[in-house]
């Protein structure tokens, strides 16, 4: 069974410019949730997406998208970045086929923002 | 506020017991507690999770207080493995739309 990865492992980017993260759930999960870490701090919960769809919301603004496709995949686009932007990003998948919905962690994305 | 309350750090003996507490003073009766935890350079890994009733898993256990508004999650032997950041977490579902991670405690172990 493969676990959840995410690409690319480091990334830098520019203030104003925007970046695309991707997330390939673990097999079988149709969920999938985005959350930031900034340093020395938890996670945040950006949003989750069920069967392609956006299923819940965190208080980030809507230069924070994302996209889920057919085969569960998932991917984190966030537009005019910003130096505050700069964090590790997680995805998680799950899925709701089961009594509880243990979410599965990839490693996470570093996304530096200068 | 929906985040729990953990002391930022706690220390422990190799092949002791620890015993991690959590604050959720503003618990409603729907709602879950979870922990997670994770390790240096990873992402969090599920723990336990319980409602109502003290709950039992191969990693810990999870001793909920009667009135709900704490909870102490208990490795029964801890090792260097264990060393991590520990979140407790409290949502009114399962479906982790909700997760509110608050800083966490992290979890020395000494050999």
């Amino acid at each position: 069974e493969t676990g959840v990865t995410q690409s690319p492992t480091h990334l830098i980017k520019t203030r104003g410019q925007q970046v695309t993260l991707r997330c390939s759930s673990q097999s079988g999960h149709n969920t999938v949730s985005w959350y930031q870490q900034a340093l020395g701090q938890g996670p945040q919960f950006i949003f989750q997406y069920y069967r392609e769809e956006e299923n819940g919301r965190g208080n980030f603004p809507p230069r924070f998208s994302g996209l889920q496709f057919p085969n569960y995949s998932s991917e984190l686009n966030v537009n005019a970045l910003e130096l505050d932007d700069s964090a590790l990003y997680l995805c998680a998948s799950s899925s709701v086929a089961y009594t509880y919905n243990e979410q599965f962690f990839g490693p996470g994305t570093r996304l530096t923002v200068l | 506020d929906a985040k729990t309350t953990q002391p930022n750090s706690m220390e422990s003996n190799e092949e002791e017991p620890v015993h991690l507490p959590c604050n959720h003073s503003t618990i409603s009766g729907t709602d879950y507690i979870h922990w997670y935890r994770q390790l240096p350079s990873q992402g969090p890994e599920y723990v336990i999770h319980g409602l109502t009733s003290n709950v039992n898993n191969r990693m810990a256990s999870l001793a909920i207080a009667e009135d709900r508004k704490s909870s102490t999650l208990i490795l029964h032997r801890a090792t260097l493995r264990d060393a991590a950041v520990y979140y407790c977490i409290k949502s009114r579902d399962n479906y982790g739309q909700n997760f509110v991670f608050g800083p966490g405690t992290r979890l020395s172990v000494l050999p």
